[in-house]
């Protein structure tokens, strides 16, 4: 069956340092791929995706993620984190042959002033 | 502006009451979700839409209806029926299956 795995449930880093939320899928064959945020007690928003083509997306808000299809994961990655960064961050899969787009469980980052 | 609109925001209910979550999206779109989300489980998926008049059942269907009579509105009834039904409620839209997801700000629904 198809899965999404976020290791991490919180990860904490200090305000300017590099950041990497981890996210692991399984799947037959190279689904879609999303990373959303979700601040608290709001919906969520898109930071990027990835359908096909080059393997390193950039997204929104400085955030970038890199498809390895050798390892099924699609790791988001920020440079140098800001205080507003702090939220929870969702990967999420679509498999092709399928309708439903699937959610990890969610890594909430904290930042350290 | 487009984008997806859910109310109430907050919503407190008796046990044994049904309840109406709404959710209506000026974006044009064709498919329409219904998510809910209890911490540390991510987003299960209750009830999607991909056309009008037409819905299938998600992950945690049981205790949940919904209807598509219009394009643009895709409500969500919790009812009695439904075990735990103290939740954030989050709809979301997408152009077509498998595409992006645009969401609403989301209803957060506790049972007294």
């Amino acid at each position: 069956a198809q899965s999404v795995t976020q290791p991490d449930i919180h990860i904490t880093v200090s305000e300017g340092a590099s950041l990497e939320l981890r996210c692991n899928y399984s799947y037959g064959a190279t689904p879609y791929l999303f990373w959303y945020v979700q601040s608290p007690g709001q919906g969520l928003q898109l930071l990027l995706k990835y359908f096909s083509g080059d393997t390193l997306v950039q997204g929104i808000k400085g955030f970038e993620a890199e498809f390895k299809r050798s390892q099924s994961s699609f790791n988001l990655r920020k440079p140098s984190v800001h205080w507003s960064d702090a939220a929870e961050y969702f990967c999420a899969v679509g498999p092709r042959l399928d309708d439903k787009i699937i959610f990890g469980k969610g890594t909430r980052l904290h930042i350290l002033p | 502006d487009g984008g997806i609109t859910q109310s109430p925001k907050y919503l407190f209910r008796k046990e044994g009451q049904n309840v109406t979550l709404s959710c209506e999206q000026n974006l044009n779109h064709d498919a329409m979700y219904w998510y809910r989300q209890d911490p540390g489980q991510g987003l299960r998926l209750i009830y999607y839409s991909q056309i009008v008049n037409d819905f299938q059942k998600g992950d945690i269907a049981e205790g949940y209806s919904v209807s598509r009579e219009k394009k643009e509105s895709f409500p969500l009834t919790v009812t009695s029926a439904q075990k735990n039904p103290t939740a954030f409620y989050l709809c979301a839209s997408s152009e077509h299956q498998l595409g992006e997801l645009f969401f609403g700000e989301g209803s957060r629904l506790t049972v007294l």
